[in-house]
């Protein structure tokens, strides 16, 4: 089974803080994607990666940015957290391209105060 | 900007009956298309998946396609209880190199009553 693992489930953080969400995938797939999920807006993309050190923004990656130094790993950062960043993040792997299903992690819940 | 609806909901139904959820896309060329079932608080996971037009049934549930409509829809038979939750349509491949990002719709909530 692909495993993708989001190491902080709760967090609550700061107005201003800098805050890291990890991810871990561990099929070997080239694609990550970081995706936040609100309450009547649904899933939105927040950015994507397709190989390692390659990323590209997805439909809000304003007060985000994205880290993939290593294959399996890819990291949201956001550097000044705001409170209209309180949302649930969900990391996600797939194989390259085509058909290949995309694979989610269980969530991070992120609250700032 | 590709554009995923679908009804919001709830969609109530009986237990045993049949539950039809439906799913409109905007980019004509999308190619691959999945069904995504998702309980409150807890992350999206994967139900079904569809490429060609027609019919693609797993189990209870069974996917349909019309692109030529630009319509995909699923049914879920014999409806239990714990198929209560939301159910997310999602959308791949198609115009502006959208080959490997998925765009959803903002999901059905869908009761199914004991």
């Amino acid at each position: 089974d692909v495993k993708v693992t989001q190491s902080s489930r709760y967090l609550v953080k700061r107005t201003g803080e800098k805050v890291f969400l990890e991810c871990v995938q561990d099929m070997d797939h080239e694609n990550m994607f970081w995706y936040r999920q609100d309450p009547g807006l649904g899933l939105r993309l927040i950015y994507f990666s397709y190989d390692v050190k390659m990323k590209e923004k997805g439909d809000i990656p304003e007060g985000y940015s994205v880290s993939r130094e290593k294959k399996e790993r890819f990291s949201l950062i956001l550097e000044s957290a705001s409170t209209n960043q309180t949302s649930m993040y969900l990391c996600a792997s797939s194989l390259w391209s085509g058909r290949n299903t995309i694979y989610f992690g269980e969530g991070s819940w992120l609250t700032v105060v | 900007q590709k554009e995923v609806e679908q009804n919001s909901g709830p969609l109530s139904v009986p237990e045993g009956a049949i539950a039809s959820l439906n799913c409109t896309y905007s980019d004509r060329v999308s190619q691959s298309f999945f069904w995504y079932r998702q309980y409150s608080g807890k992350s999206p996971e994967l139900i079904m998946s569809i490429y060609s037009n027609g019919d693609k049934e797993d189990g209870r549930f069974t996917a349909q396609l019309n692109k030529a409509s630009q319509y995909v829809s699923l049914l879920i038979r014999d409806s239990q209880p714990s198929d209560s939750a939301t159910y997310l349509c999602a959308v791949k491949g198609g115009s502006g190199g959208s080959n490997y990002k998925l765009t959803f719709g903002k999901g059905t909530l869908l009761t199914v009553n004991p």
